[in-house]
């Protein structure tokens, strides 16, 4: 099965910088990419994901890119914020007609020094 | 629109009872998945619903898991004589097209 590598699994950057977390995976088959953000005490919400058909996309502060012959991706935050304080999880699945179960990472705490 | 909803929020139960927890998508939402999350972990993968079918549920850790849905819309998870290691967070998720997965708030399930 699907097996996801996820680092570091403690992140502390000032407010402003930038923070980046990477993840690999071990299935070929696998075609779909999601980071989730976890609040404490909270569900996870997705907040962007890229298929294995794109290197990478943008949305605002939150990037992500994806070297499929690597098997690795990863998650760019520009001008982090107190507010992206979180538990990061990186994901990989088999996504569409023939979805099956999101394989997560073991997490990042991400820490933003005011 | 209203999101996926879980309920029981919290459920506490002694060793050797059975419990039922629920789970209600998003309205249309063909795919549905359940996920344990113990605590400082990511979430680990149960079992998958299309529709009223369960396609796979290589997850369950033992039979004495059992998920149905069996209307295609709202899921039952229910786990018989619960042990202390069943301790965890169950999570529900929805998904449209079998891609972008929403999570429900999750039900923490404390086995004493």
């Amino acid at each position: 099965g699907e097996n996801v590598e996820q680092h570091p699994s403690t992140l502390s950057v000032q407010e402003g910088d930038s923070a980046v977390i990477k993840c690999t995976y071990s299935d070929s088959a696998s075609n779909y990419f999601p980071w989730y953000k976890q609040e404490l005490g909270k569900r996870p919400q997705l907040i962007i994901d890229i298929r294995s058909n794109v290197g990478e996309k943008k949305d605002q502060r939150i990037a992500v890119t994806l070297n499929k012959t690597a098997k690795h991706f990863s998650l760019h935050i520009t001008e982090t914020q107190p507010e992206d304080s979180a538990v990061y999880f990186c994901a990989a699945s088999q996504g569409g007609g023939g979805a099956d179960g999101l394989t997560f990472g073991k997490g990042t705490h991400l820490i933003i020094q005011p | 629109g209203a999101g996926v909803s879980q309920s029981p929020r919290y459920k506490v139960a002694k060793r050797g009872q059975d419990v039922a927890l629920r789970c209600d998508p998003i309205s249309g939402h063909v795919s549905l998945f359940w996920y344990q999350q113990a605590l400082g972990q990511g979430p680990e993968f149960l079992t998958y619903f299309q529709n009223e079918a369960q396609l796979d549920k290589s997850g369950l850790p033992s039979d004495r898991f059992f998920a149905e849905r069996p209307e295609g819309s709202v899921s039952t998870l229910k786990i018989q004589r619960t042990q202390q290691e069943d301790s965890a967070v169950y999570l529900c998720a929805s998904s449209f097209a079998g891609y972008e997965q929403y999570f429900g708030p999750g039900t923490r399930l404390t086995v004493t």
